[in-house]
């Protein structure tokens, strides 16, 4: 069965530091999303992706991120200066139409130091 | 806008005993209404959805939910607990109506499941 995949699996940075989160999202879907999960918190939402846009983000996805879809399978999510409170799971998840559901990926435990 | 409060952080139950996990939802427009599944080191995984029709949806593994619009409800149980049922169990609703298709999750309810 298709599955959206993500690397690293763990990924520890220092503060101040860029980091580049990879997804595969899977190959027939148009949307794309980035959520995030903080210890012990609810899964936000950060953004969408359709088209090769942004179609939403949240407040939470200010300019220290960023997204890209660099080639055809793969999907980024990239933070140019890490704080502490960027520490993390980071879940991308696709689908192939607004209305069906979502696909999520393992996630990304993003550690900042 | 919409929001979800799942009750309880945590909920232990034995093996064969009854598994109620908790959803209150709100929303301005008629919801869809989702529960996922985490296992440990794996990504959420869509047990159930209610989106129109009937108010009792079945999902996956044995669990079932019932949309009770009255009480702002989503609640989902199973008769028989499973040891592999343990994981963390998410719920969330969208707005497709107020063209928001996009889940806003609850914290989250960690089942632990006794032998």
């Amino acid at each position: 069965e298709p599955e959206v995949t993500q690397t690293p699996s763990h990924q520890v940075t220092q503060m101040g530091q860029e980091v580049i989160l990879r997804c595969v999202p899977i190959s027939n879907h148009l949307y794309f999303y980035w959520y995030r999960q903080i210890l012990g918190q609810k899964v936000e939402f950060l953004v969408s992706f359709y088209n090769n846009e942004i179609s939403e983000k949240s407040e939470i996805f200010d300019d220290q991120f960023s997204v890209e879809r660099p080639d055809g399978s793969n999907f980024t999510l990239k933070i140019r200066s890490t704080k502490l409170e960027d520490s993390a799971m980071y879940f991308c998840a696709s689908r192939r139409d607004r209305s069906n559901e979502q696909y999520f990926g393992p996630g990304t435990r993003l550690t900042v130091t | 806008a919409q929001s979800v409060t799942q009750l309880g952080s945590h909920v232990s139950v034995s093996e064969g005993a009854l598994v109620l996990l908790r959803c209150n939802y709100s929303s301005s427009v008629p919801p869809y209404l989702f529960w996922y599944v985490q296992y440990p080191n794996q990504g959420l995984q869509l047990l159930l959805k209610y989106t129109t029709g009937a108010t009792l949806v079945k999902g996956i593994n044995g669990f079932e939910a019932e949309f009770k619009k009255s009480e702002t409800s989503f609640h989902l149980t199973k008769p028989s607990a499973h040891m592999s049922d343990a994981a963390e169990y998410f719920c969330a609703v969208s707005e497709p109506a107020g063209g928001s298709y996009i889940p806003t999750f609850g914290r989250g309810t960690s089942l632990i499941v006794h032998p």
